[in-house]
């Protein structure tokens, strides 16, 4: 089983819409948790770290879930822009640290 | 503010040269980082280096050589080349590994013909 893992999508989704992905993670001793957003093969870039309370960045919404071991991603409004692999990144620092990437969602808004 | 940079951008090789691709950061972050990305196979780590003079190995290290003789700066050698290793490589830093984001450069994108 993979450490971290996500649905690769795509993800079609109109444009107003709102869409929601989650991301596994296996480890219980994970403590920190991010999202990054990557376009067609450009670098990653950090869209919002997670807090345990929930977070909220504009249209963006990021929620951690210690119990199930995951955390979501919730976009409103879908815009065209938002077109883009979404990554999730953990932290695990059990011992060593290791940072893990999942392998990405992908979405699609579409006109 | 330049952040963290790479270079060249792209690069075309034959198999068997070496090859060294550059990173630079002005941030004076400690953690630096080295990885790959090929389709299918998302983010695979490298090598990263937690100071100067400090280096370990990530998940693919074969074939790969790095040093860090100063904190700014964090280079990627490819001893002798081969077509496997064709990917796109980022560079990224970190203040710190445990509860902070990594921060990328802008890639290289590497050929071996």
């Amino acid at each position: 089983r993979k450490e971290v893992e996500q649905d690769p999508g795509p993800f079609n989704v109109p444009e107003g819409a709102t869409v929601a992905f989650n991301c596994t993670y296996s480890n219980s001793a994970s403590q920190s948790f991010f999202w990054y957003r990557q376009d067609c093969r450009k670098e990653p870039k950090l869209l919002m770290s997670v807090y345990s309370s929930g977070n909220e960045d504009g249209r963006f919404t990021a929620q951690l879930n210690r119990a199930s071991q995951y955390i979501s991603l919730l976009i409103r409004d879908s815009k065209l822009s938002d077109s883009a692999t979404y990554l999730c990144v953990v932290i695990v620092t059990s011992g060593t640290y290791k940072y893990i990437f999942g392998t990405g969602t992908r979405l699609k808004v579409l006109a | 503010d330049a952040g963290i940079t790479q270079s060249p951008r792209y690069k075309i090789t034959e198999t068997g040269r070496q090859v060294t691709l550059m990173c630079h950061q002005t941030w004076s972050h400690s953690y630096m980082f080295w990885y790959r990305q090929d389709l299918g196979h998302g983010l695979r780590l490298i090598y990263y280096s937690a100071a100067a003079d400090i280096t370990d190995k990530g998940e693919v290290p074969d074939g790969y050589v790095v040093s860090r003789s100063k904190t700014e700066n964090f280079p990627l050698t490819l001893e002798s080349a081969t077509r496997s290793q064709t990917s796109v490589y980022f560079c990224a830093s970190s203040e710190s590994p445990y509860n902070q984001p990594q921060h990328f450069g802008d890639g290289t994108r590497l050929s071996i013909l």
